[in-house]
């Protein structure tokens, strides 16, 4: 399976500003997705982010919220914005592989 | 919308029992199907993923997929307190080429010694 190095694993910020997720494939992928799971929910689907394309936004998550960058095959970022206390929540990138799809250690975020 | 349903549980066996834990979709033509491990405060893990109708077996665990009944199952043998945590069903979505992921809300599952 890819290894991917995600980080921060944890955050605590102030409601308003903006946090910046990473996360580095040991390989190179097409795609990789991002995904927020909310207290105890499932995951859900932010957007897919291509190398040298726009993101696709799934419906209920915008750009201005949620800008993305995919700068090279290995490497993607997914910028939490304008945060509110309603943004606390797991993100997760994932990528796909031969045999399924691998995820990140996950960030945990808390808005105050 | 696509949907994967699951049994939100909780599910609680005792050590050495099976645990069945049980998947719908919505979307017929779904093609890949695959099961994740989510301890608390950790990732999901894959564990199984199943394509074709009938079973697939790896150790302890067997995935069942029956396409024409639009179910996916996780049977889990000679269950152990290790195996307690959150199992997500999800559907790889068969209409798109951008490979995403429909997850179900998850099972929790308990097992006690």
């Amino acid at each position: 399976s890819a290894v991917i190095s995600q980080k921060p694993s944890r955050d605590i910020c102030q409601r308003g500003t903006s946090l910046t997720i990473q996360c580095q494939v040991d390989s190179q992928v097409t795609m990789m997705f991002w995904y927020r799971q909310q207290p105890g929910q499932s995951l859900t689907l932010i957007a897919t982010a291509n190398q040298g394309s726009e993101a696709t936004y799934e419906s209920g998550f915008v750009i201005d919220k949620f800008p993305i960058s995919r700068p090279n095959l290995t490497f993607s970022t997914l910028t939490v914005s304008n945060m509110s206390p309603e943004d606390s929540s797991i993100y997760l990138c994932s990528v796909e592989r031969v045999y399924g799809y691998t995820f990140g250690s996950g960030t945990r975020l808390t808005v105050v | 919308q696509k949907e994967v349903e699951q049994n939100s549980g909780p599910l609680s066996v005792p050590e050495g029992a099976i645990a069945s834990l049980n998947c719908t979709y919505s979307d017929r033509g779904s093609q890949s199907f695959f099961w994740y491990r989510q301890y608390s405060g950790k990732s999901p893990e894959l564990i199984m993923f199943i394509y074709s109708n009938g079973d697939k077996e790896d150790g302890r665990f067997t995935a069942q997929l029956n396409k024409a009944s639009q179910y996916v199952s996780l049977l889990i043998r000679d269950s152990q307190p290790s195996d307690s945590a959150t199992y997500l069903c999800a559907v790889k979505d068969r209409g798109s080429t951008l490979g995403r992921l429909y997850f179900g809300r998850g099972t929790q599952l308990t097992v006690w010694p």
